[in-house]
């Protein structure tokens, strides 16, 4: 079955720099890959996400790369604010009408003021 | 809209005893997700419905957990003999067209 792992764990960046987040996936079959961001007590929450008919997705200071041949993917958040301190899940899920969407283990990124 | 609900917000129980744990989807999505989340991990997926049959059913970790949807709607999730292994949030999502994943809040386990 399909596995995801995430790194870092954990990443501090100052306030306006860049954020990065990686991820790899073991199943050559999933073609779906979304990201999620989790606030404390609450339920993960989509941001953005990308299918495999593509490389690259952007929205706003949020942008998502796939390299389909590595397996990898890639959250890139520019101009960090301190709200987006949280933590960010990437998963991977072969995309029928619904189907298993697996998670990574997780990142929880701080924001220095 | 309401979004997805789960009740109840925390649930504290014994070793050996039985729970249920409920959740209410957005109205009109045809699939829910049942998955757990321990401390520091990413949500470890269960189970999930397509209207009311459990389409994969391999996340479910042994014969104590089993998942109920009969109208398509409300789905719960009932463990029997818990363990303190058990404890964790246990998190819903809901969604048309197997995008994008509406999560509720969670249920925190507690198994003492």
């Amino acid at each position: 079955g399909e596995n995801v792992e995430q790194h870092p764990s954990t990443l501090s960046v100052q306030e306006g720099d860049s954020a990065v987040i990686k991820c790899t996936y073991s199943d050559s079959a999933s073609n779906y890959f979304p990201w999620y961001k989790q606030e404390l007590g609450k339920g993960p929450q989509l941001i953005i996400d990308i299918r495999s008919n593509v490389g690259e997705k952007k929205d706003q200071r949020i942008a998502v790369t796939l390299n389909k041949t590595a397996k990898h993917f890639s959250l890139h958040i520019t101009e960090t604010q301190p709200e987006d301190s949280a933590v960010y899940f990437c998963a991977a899920s072969y995309n029928s009408s619904a189907s298993k969407i697996i998670f990574g283990s997780g990142t929880r990124l701080s924001i220095r003021p | 809209g309401a979004g997805v609900s789960q009740t109840p917000s925390n649930k504290v129980t014994e070793k050996g005893k039985y729970v249920e744990l409920r959740c209410d989807p957005i109205s009109g999505h045809t699939a829910l997700y049942w998955y757990r989340q321990s401390l520091g991990q990413g949500p470890e997926f269960l189970i999930y419905f397509q209207g009311t049959g459990a389409a994969d059913d391999s996340g479910l970790p042994n014969d104590r957990f089993f998942a109920v949807r009969p109208e398509g709607s409300v789905s719960t999730l009932k463990i029997q003999r818990t363990e303190r292994g058990d404890s964790a949030v246990y998190l819903c999502a809901s969604t048309t067209l197997g995008e994008r994943l509406y999560f509720g809040p969670g249920t925190r386990l507690t198994v003492l």
